[in-house]
């Protein structure tokens, strides 16, 4: 089973702030993560993601994410938010040996970036 | 070059009504799956496919079928809405492997 959790429901930050939000996963095996963002009545857009090699991946719009595997941690981190930044992100995860390719999401995290 | 569309895009059915929520898409990808996305838990997996003529369980497939007999289109059907099945419904479509997914722009249904 494959599993996936945002522990915090929202996250406010001032803009020019540094901004984390945080994902943590369960999957048997080794474990495909990805960041996702939703602006209001949209579908959601890839950011980034972890297949293999660096622990650090970097994404769109400046974005990044720290691969931990003794956390079985996938945090979402940005030097500097931005108010356009504000927005719903879903972290999610797919276990290598999952034959449908298929993703388990987290409940999301709403970023708000204060001016 | 349109991506992944549904069809409709807003709903609203009486309880014990049918319909079928239809996604069609011009990638040419392999895998599309049907989820439902409820304020606080995320999206669900509802069905999915990983190619044309197949189809296989989600995480919450009850009360809905699914059906994908060409490779571009996955059709939803609920047999018999229920005020339960109030929710945006998203397709999501997939070349395979280490996936990224493509989004349509979802289709909100409201079960009275």
């Amino acid at each position: 089973a494959q599993s996936v959790a945002q522990p915090e429901d929202q996250v406010n930050v001032a803009e020019g702030n540094p901004l984390t939000v945080k994902c943590t996963y369960s999957v048997s095996g080794n474990p495909y993560l990805f960041w996702y963002v939703q602006y209001p009545n949209r579908g959601l857009q890839f950011l980034l993601k972890y297949i293999t090699g660096d622990n650090l991946v970097k994404g769109s719009y400046g974005f990044e994410a720290e691969f931990n595997k003794s956390q079985t941690s996938f945090h979402l981190k940005k030097p500097s938010a931005l108010v356009s930044d504000s927005a719903l992100y879903f972290c999610a995860v797919r276990d290598y040996n999952n034959a449908g390719n298929m993703l388990t999401f987290g409940g999301g995290t709403r970023l708000m970036v204060k001016p | 070059n349109a991506g992944v569309t549904q069809t409709p895009k807003f709903r609203v059915l009486k309880t014990g009504q049918s319909m079928t929520l239809l996604c069609a898409q011009d990638m040419n990808h392999e895998y599309m799956y049907w989820y439902r996305q409820d304020p606080g838990m995320g999206l669900r997996l509802i069905h999915y496919s990983v190619g044309e003529g197949t189809t296989a369980k989600g995480e919450v497939p009850d009360g809905y079928n699914v059906s994908r007999l060409k490779k571009q289109n996955f059709l939803l059907g609920l047999e018999s809405a229920a005020p339960s099945q109030t929710s945006v419904y998203f397709c999501v479509t997939a070349v395979g492997g280490a996936n990224v997914l493509t989004f349509g722009a979802g289709s909100r249904l409201t079960v009275l």
